[in-house]
């Protein structure tokens, strides 16, 4: 079966702007966390959704939102985008989210923000 | 709050020999563990958890309470291990981090012919 999905690949924004990362997960699974990668804090939970329901959230400003779709398919939104947002956001999906269940990771959405 | 730990960024051997990339965790209650790798150009993915006491790839992790580690180990490398490896921690069911899963910084394992 397909591998979980991220779009954009890329994306180049500037200081201000708002943009909205979107991920598709493997179909079945109901879970979907987001991760942000940089080099110098390392993979940093965001948040996760299962049914439409924010599960849990990480250490995040509040211009860091997301949400799912009855579909499972979630968004992450970043609003008035900083230069420290530049990172890797990864999305990872799961069947419901516990340690029983793998979590698989999609490919990231690159973001650099000038 | 629940912290990993891994001392290593990088560790370097030879094919064939043991190696060992270490992880600390701190945690009040009852975690559970993961080792995710990540090898060149591929997304990254489970490799063991310890609620499954698997062994893969000849990889293997035991949970230690009192030392509160879960040092992921093999008898022998081989150079397609080569790779980052992170490990990883879920608090528990019914916990407020359930869900929450939080990793260590890396390691980057290489294995050298």
């Amino acid at each position: 079966k397909a591998g979980v999905t991220q779009t954009p690949r890329y994306l180049i924004k500037t200081r201000g702007q708002q943009v909205t990362l979107s991920c598709s997960p493997i179909s079945g699974h109901r879970s979907v966390s987001w991760y942000q990668q940089t080099p110098g804090q390392g993979l940093q939970f965001l948040f996760e959704y299962f049914s439409e329901t924010q599960r849990n959230k990480g250490n995040f400003p509040g211009r860091f939102s997301g949400r799912q779709f009855s579909n499972s398919r979630s968004e992450m939104n970043v609003s008035t985008l900083e230069l420290g947002d530049s990172a890797l956001y990864l999305c990872a999906s799961s069947l419901d989210g516990t340690a029983y269940n793998e979590q698989f990771f999609g490919p990231g959405t690159r973001l650099t923000v000038l | 709050a629940q912290r990993v730990t891994q001392p290593e960024k990088l560790l370097s051997v030879f094919k064939g020999a043991p190696v060992e990339l270490k992880c600390n965790y701190s945690y009040s209650g009852s975690p559970e563990l993961f080792w995710y790798v990540q090898y060149s150009r591929q997304r990254l993915q489970l490799l063991l958890r310890h609620i499954s006491r698997e062994s893969i790839k000849g990889f293997t992790a035991d949970l230690n309470k009192g030392e509160t580690s879960f040092h992921l180990k093999k008898p022998f490398a081989q150079e397609e291990d080569s790779a980052m490896y992170y490990c990883a921690l879920k608090g528990e069911l019914g916990g407020t981090s359930y869900g929450k899963l939080t990793f260590g910084q890396g390691t980057i394992l290489t294995v050298h012919p």
